[in-house]
Parts: structure tokens; sequence; C-alpha cells
């Protein structure tokens, strides 16, 4: 059972590039979530998804895009990537909130 | 406004002595609350959790407390180990069955 995976683990991009964090899960939750985490801070929600077709904004969105054609993948789009975007990103999924998150390991992205 | 609070960053203790990690909560809605672990280069894991019908919840060396009318947690890690310095993050859930809100964590050390 692998739970919540991310791809990938790190990566580097410049200033202006964009790129795809990918997240699946595997145990039919239909709620999915994108989080950052900066240094010495707590997690922030940038999107989340209550169902394939279904998302909304979390509390920091800007410079961010979703998408949610299946219940399995919860892709994290960065479009014009810049240095404020260096960060640790976590996807994770959930049947009900009662019953905590499931997180998958992060990808640490640099911008430079 | 922040819904769930942690106001100590970090937490040194001795091993084999107790650690005490406390949460505020200010929204009345809240009638979950979960506490999750989180180590280096990893994903968040769930740890322990409470229903706001319940005053005490206990799983073998962690316990967590609820004072509802101080709309206050806590939790109880005794005797502490080395393998638990990590970061805790206290979580809230209510009013809806998808989202949680997470307080900015406290960075638990525990020296041997």
């Amino acid at each position: 059972n692998a739970g919540v995976t991310q791809t990938p683990k790190f990566r580097i991009l410049k200033i202006g590039q964009s790129m795809t964090l990918q997240c699946a899960q595997d145990m039919n939750h239909n709620y999915m979530y994108w989080y950052r985490q900066d240094p010495g801070m707590g997690l922030k929600l940038i999107y989340y998804s209550v169902g394939a077709g279904i998302t909304d904004k979390g509390e920091v969105p800007n410079g961010y895009n979703v998408s949610r054609s299946t219940t399995e993948d919860f892709p994290l789009r960065l479009e014009l990537a810049a240095p404020s975007q260096t960060s640790v990103y976590f996807c994770a999924s959930s049947l009900d909130s009662r019953y905590g998150y499931t997180f998958g390991s992060g990808t640490r992205l640099t911008v430079v | 406004d922040q819904q769930v609070k942690q106001n100590s960053p970090s937490l040194s203790v001795q091993e084999g002595r107790i650690s005490i990690l406390n949460c505020d909560y200010t929204n009345s809605m809240f009638d979950y609350f979960l506490w999750y672990k989180k180590y280096p280069a990893e994903g968040p894991t769930f740890l322990i959790s409470i229903s706001s019908i319940k005053d005490k919840n206990e799983d073998g060396r962690f316990t967590v407390f609820l004072n509802k009318s101080a709309k206050h947690l806590s939790l109880h890690i005794v005797p502490s180990q080395p393998g638990d310095s990590a970061v805790y993050f206290c979580a809230a859930s209510g009013g809806s069955n998808y989202k949680l809100t997470f307080g900015k964590g406290t960075l638990l050390t525990v020296n041997p």
C-alpha cells in the first residue's frame, strides 16, 4: 500500500521556469491537499480538492495552479518560478478530516 | 487570524522525563483534534487524536488532554526518548469534514 506518492523528491529551478509537482494516492480518498512549509514555519495550504473536477484555493495560491481529473492524482503546477517559491511541498489526502491526513514525503524545491 | 496556536516554537527535555506540548484554539466549531509528528526530510505522520466529547486519550507513551472551556489541548510524552525529537503539529477539524487547521509546530528535542 503506497499511500501518497510525491515526485520528484528534489528539484532546482531557474527563475521563470515552470514545473509540475506530481502527487498520487491509492487509498481512494476524495480529499487532497497541497501544502508548503518554509524554514521554521508551519504548513500553509496552497490548494485543495474535495473530489475529481473540484478544486479550491487555500491560503497561499498565487503562482500555482492545480487540476484534479481523477480521484488518484492531484498535480501542482508552478508557472514562472520565483525565489519566493523555494520551499518544501507536501501533498496529502484524506477520507475525512477527523481521521486525519496522510502526507507524502515531500518535494524540496529551490528556485535560483 | 491564527485559529490554532502553538506558542512554544521549541522545547528541550531530558531523556526519561515528561514532555508537554501545548496548543490553543479559538474556533468553537472545532470538534476533533489531532497531533502530527514530523522528522526532517519526511512528511508529517499522524500520532494521536481526540474528539471533543472526551477530555483524555491515551496511546502508549502519548496522552492528549483536552480542556474545552479553556480551548486548550496538550500532548504528554512519558517517558521521553531521543527518538521523539521532531516537530509536533497540533491540528483541528470542525465545521467541515475535509479541512484541518494546523498550528505552526513545536520542535521537541530530547537530550540523552
